[in-house]
């Protein structure tokens, strides 16, 4: 597809259920990113992939959170064992290089709500 | 530890009248710079960037920013706001060195453009 698109668009999970949220990033792109954006706030870092590897995944919040990308292109974050607390829209975002400065393109993110 | 911080929730202003949204950034060494655009149910999308150069960056939409070092400011501008301009705008920071990961978003400002 032309952009990055993310499924589902909508999670509703009750409280202890495993979740997986999956990210098809714009063909090509090396970076993967997967950010957490609770009501009124600004995107926060969760993890970040240079094609296959996962390089930084220090703002996991917890080991309830895991995201994968084994073959370089679509990515899953998986939330295991959901908390109210996880309750918040994911965006995942896509660029083409690994250099700092590159724009990020976001996918419409998926609203996960845990009852 | 890097930071943004845009001190206004919402800025209320009329079309045809230039805009300003604010932004104050920390960061160790130099920074990247970005805005992004956010509208309802959209995915947040690029505006524009500061790397280096000229302070005065322009960018989409008919937007700029200007970047000024010894105020560690980046804030937006637009000459002539539009009613479609009505979103939500978040100002960005990575350092220059370091890994490509850490992005850090500031809480969000609402525009909202009256007729």
């Amino acid at each position: 597809g032309a952009g990055v698109s993310q499924s589902p668009r909508y999670k509703v999970a009750k409280r202890g259920q495993d979740v997986a949220l999956r990210c098809d990033p714009i063909s090509g792109h090396v970076s993967l990113f997967w950010y957490q954006q609770a009501l009124g706030q600004g995107p926060e870092f969760l993890t970040y992939f240079q094609n296959e590897a996962q390089l930084d995944k220090s703002g996991l919040p917890s080991d309830r959170f895991f995201a994968e990308r084994p073959e370089g292109s679509v990515s899953t974050l998986k939330i295991q064992r959901t908390q109210q607390e996880d309750s918040a829209v994911y965006l995942c975002a896509s660029s083409g290089r690994t250099a700092t400065n590159e724009k990020l393109f976001f996918g419409s993110g998926t609203q996960l709500s845990v009852l | 530890a890097q930071s943004v911080a845009q001190p206004e929730d919402q800025v209320n202003v009329a079309e045809g009248n230039p805009l300003t949204v604010k932004c104050t950034y920390s960061v160790s060494g130099n920074p990247y710079l970005f805005w992004y655009v956010q509208y309802p149910n959209r995915g947040l999308q690029f505006l524009l960037k500061y790397i280096t150069g000229d302070n005065l960056v322009k960018g989409s939409y008919g937007f700029e920013a200007e970047f000024n070092k010894s105020q560690t400011s980046f804030h937006l501008k637009k000459p002539s706001a539009l009613v479609s301009d009505s979103a939500l705008y978040f100002c960005a920071v990575r350092p220059v060195t370091g890994t490509a990961s850490k992005l850090t978003f500031g809480t969000g400002t609402r525009l909202q453009v009256t007729l």
